[in-house]
């Protein structure tokens, strides 16, 4: 069946460092999306890829889909204590499968 | 406000009561979801409901019983839960159940903000 590996599990920065966190997918996907979970609260949708290699931003945040979309990235750039939080990836191809999540700790 | 509400937020019960968790959405959705999130594990998929037929169940055991009445609301019945049962659950929805050929925005969901269940 089909699998969204994410990884790293947890990542602990200092603020202002980069993050990055990666999803691989067993099959080829149609569309992926990116959600996060704030410490208490629950999923939010952030953004959904669909062309092979695409690349959107929001602000400090870049998100990539592989050519073959099968894997896909998430890099915060000069990261903030706000962005704590579980960011999960989502893969979608007949089916919704969602990655483990990367929890991201920010050290002020 | 994501426009899913979840009730109650917070639920205490014992392992021979029996209580339900309400889901309600109101963005026009077809699809919905119950998820179950445990501490420092990643979301588990319960059930799916597309157009209020179930289309997806995970090996949930027994004591889980989801209900679908309507496009708008979802319910999770539990019955003779165990204490390894207390987690999160999460309601969600989306506009179309994933499909193979969706590249566009029908299969976002929308998450609710939970039930904190404990099971003592």
């Amino acid at each position: 069946g089909q699998q969204v590996m994410q990884i790293p599990q947890y990542q602990h920065v200092q603020e202002g460092e980069d993050f990055t966190t990666y999803c691989n997918s067993s099959t080829t996907l149609s569309n992926i999306q990116w959600y996060k979970q704030r410490p208490g609260g629950h999923p939010v949708f952030l953004i959904q890829l669909v062309k092979s290699g695409e690349v959107k931003k929001q602000k400090r945040l870049t998100f990539q889909f592989g050519e073959a979309k099968k894997n896909s990235s998430l890099h915060i750039t000069a990261t903030q204590t706000t962005d704590v939080g579980t960011y999960f990836c989502a893969g979608h191809a007949g089916k919704s499968t969602f990655g483990d999540g990367t929890t991201l700790t920010v050290k002020p | 406000e994501t426009g899913v509400t979840q009730t109650p937020r917070h639920l205490v019960m014992g392992m021979t009561n029996k209580k339900s968790l309400k889901c309600e959405q109101h963005l026009g959705h077809n699809a919905m979801y119950w998820y179950k999130q445990s501490a420092k594990k990643p979301l588990e998929l319960m059930f799916v409901y597309s157009l209020e037929e179930r289309v997806e169940n995970n090996s949930v055991p027994s004591r889980f019983s989801p209900e679908c009445p309507n496009s708008s609301h979802l319910f999770l019945h539990l019955h003779t839960l165990q204490p390894e049962d207390s987690a999160l659950y999460l309601c969600a929805s989306s506009q179309d159940r994933s499909s193979i050929w969706d590249s566009g925005a029908k299969n976002i969901q929308y998450f609710g903000a939970g039930t904190r269940l404990s099971v003592l």
